[in-house]
């Protein structure tokens, strides 16, 4: 079992459409949960991050944490084609691990 | 304010040479982490520090190596280079260890030939 894991993709949306990204971690010990935005050729960007169970906002983002199921989700609400991208899910224990990321088309 | 910093961006290496990489944190930034990015094995962590001091290890072969300096400034090596090295390394930089900003420089692209 990957540490971390996320659907590769790619996941097609409209654009103005609400896109729903999962990840889930098999480390019960993980304290803080990433989200990263990784453009092709470029590095991966914070997008956000959050430590608590529930649902943390921030614009059109909405990053939710559920540590019972080891579950955290990005919602990316009105979807815009520059929102096309890699989205990385990340989780710190002791370290930084990723998933394999999820590949976003937007269309428009 | 300044980003993370990353020289050299991009480098060729022969087979069996060294290569040495250089990463500046943000300013008030103490700890600095490594990685590897392949299109194969994703982001992989290579090993990170805090004040001078390697803090944790991924699980990489001896001749990956790092340092950080009393400036928070870091770099790493790669010696007896192979043709699977080539990758962007990525170094990131936050405040303290197991803090929720975890920033990422440009990265350096590595091609061995």
């Amino acid at each position: 079992q990957k540490e971390v894991e996320q659907n590769s993709g790619p996941l097609s949306v409209p654009e103005g459409a609400i896109a729903s990204l999962n990840c889930t971690y098999s480390d019960r010990g993980s304290q803080s949960f990433f989200w990263y935005r990784q453009y092709s050729g470029k590095s991966p960007e914070l997008i956000m991050f959050i430590y608590s169970n529930g649902d943390k906002e921030d614009g059109r983002f909405t990053a939710q944490l559920n540590k019972a199921s080891q579950y955290v989700s990005l919602l990316i609400r009105d979807s815009q084609p520059s929102d096309s991208a890699t989205y990385l899910c990340a989780v710190y224990g002791n370290k930084l691990v990723f998933g394999a990321g999820t590949i976003l088309r937007v269309k428009s | 304010k300044a980003g993370v910093t990353q020289t050299p961006r991009y480098l060729i290496k022969t087979r069996g040479q060294q290569v040495t990489l250089s990463c500046s944190p943000i300013s008030g930034h103490r700890s600095v982490s490594w990685y590897q990015q392949t299109p194969g094995q994703g982001l992989q962590f290579l090993f990170e520090y805090f004040s001078e001091t390697q803090r944790n290890k991924g699980n990489f072969p001896g001749r990956f190596s790092g340092r950080q300096f009393s400036n928070s400034r870091s770099e790493m090596n790669v010696s007896t280079l192979e043709l699977g090295d080539s990758a962007l390394y990525l170094c990131a930089s936050s405040p303290s260890r197991g803090e929720n900003t975890i920033y990422f420089g440009e990265g350096s692209w590595l091609t061995v030939v």
